[in-house]
Parts: structure tokens; sequence; C-alpha cells
């Protein structure tokens, strides 16, 4: 079946730098994904949804200017987040849904990206 | 955004017991998921009910639908270590498998022996 890749799986970097996390599906398009958060013995809170050559829809609370997402092609997704702070420390996941070689739309998570701000 | 609360939010068992989580909601399903995480995994899909009453089963995991699609509950029997982790349940908008996904308040389960 497809497989939904992130990386990097594990990041530290210094407050009010920037990181970049990529989500790539292999032999799956997708044509929608989603980016969520996660904080420690919390669920998972949707930040925003995008479709493949469109702008980003971003849930209420959420700064689309300091987690930029791109969705340039039907393989890869990227979220930025920009001059990072403590408090965005968390474990982010997308999750890809596109049309499946059933004909059916599908969806597969990644395996998340764990952000340590210092 | 329509909240979906579990219950209970931590529990901590023994193997070999039972136990059961709650998934409830103010509004309708139009179906619902429930998934297992793992720290530091993605989560990964167990079930998706959709009749009003459904009943599913996995192994040792029972999957019920409320009559009026408001609530479920997922029964696990003779619980063991490997069942730990973070069960969500999850109520996508729309049909189909690729729409988008909001996910319940989350009830962390831990098995010891």
């Amino acid at each position: 079946g497809a497989v939904v890749s992130q990386h990097p799986s594990w990041v530290i970097c210094k407050s009010g730098t920037s990181v970049k996390i990529e989500c790539r599906s292999l032999d799956f398009q997708a044509t929608t994904m989603f980016w969520y958060r996660q904080f420690p013995k919390q669920s998972l809170m949707l930040m925003a949804t995008s479709n493949e050559g469109s702008k980003a829809t971003y849930e209420q609370g959420v700064e689309k200017d300091k987690f930029l997402i791109n969705h340039a092609s039907l393989t890869l997704s990227t979220l930025t987040v920009t001059s990072a702070h403590p408090e965005d420390s968390s474990f982010y996941i997308c999750r890809a849904s596109g049309g499946g070689t059933s004909g059916r739309r599908e969806q597969y998570f990644g395996p998340g990206t764990r952000l340590t701000v210092t | 955004t329509q909240l979906l609360e579990q219950s209970p939010q931590f529990l901590s068992i023994q193997e070999g017991e039972n136990l059961t989580v709650y998934c409830n909601s103010s509004s309708v399903f139009s179906s619902l998921q429930w998934y297992r995480q793992e720290p530091g995994e993605g989560p990964v899909l167990l079930v998706t009910v959709v009749t009003g009453g459904e009943v599913k089963k996995l192994k040792r995991l029972t999957f019920q639908f409320g009559d009026a699609r408001k609530d479920s509950s997922l029964h696990i029997t003779a619980a063991q270590p490997g069942d730990t982790g973070l069960y969500l349940c999850a109520r996508p908008e729309g049909w189909g498998g690729g729409n988008k996904l909001t996910f319940g308040t989350g009830t962390q389960l831990k098995v010891e022996l």
C-alpha cells in the first residue's frame, strides 16, 4: 500500500530560527494534505488543509504567517515553522488524502515529526 | 467544530482486565473512526462504523456505534501490554476516506503486567 513519510523525524532548533518539515507520499497522489499538531498526552489538532496547487486553509487560531504550508506537487507538502519559539515544540503529523487504485478516496498518516525549540 | 469527548482520559489497568472507552458528541455522525497511536508514531486506523447500532469486532476489540449515531464505544477484552497507547475517536466530515477529520480528546491506556 501507499506510504507517507516525514522528514526529519526529529529536530531540535534554536528559538528564532525556522524549520521545514517535509511530508512525502509514495505510490500515491495526495491531492489533499492535512497538517496536525499534537502536544504531549493530548489529541491531534488540525492546523490546516491544503489542496495541491492551492493556498492552504488554516483553522481558527493558527497563524498562517507563522506556519507556512506549501503543496506544490501531488507527492510533496511542506510545513515551515517560522521564527520558532519554545511553545511551538510539538509533534507535527501530516495526513495525505487522494484517489487510490480502488477509485475511492484513501488516506494515510505520516509517522510524525518531533520538534523541540530551545 | 463539534467537540468529541472521550472518557476516561487516562486508564491504567492490569493485564487480563477488560475496559471500555467512550466517545460522545452532541451532534450526529455520518460515520466514526477509531485509531490507536503509539508514542512517536502517527495514528493507525482500527475501524470505521457507519450504521447506527453497528457492532464491529477486531480480535479482542469490540466497537459499537450508538443507535442515534451520536456516540461510540470501544471495549477491549483481556487487555495485554501491547494494547497500551492513545486511543482516538474521529469524525470524518462528509463521505469517503479523505475528508477533514476531527479527533476526540483521546484516552491514554496503559496495560501493565
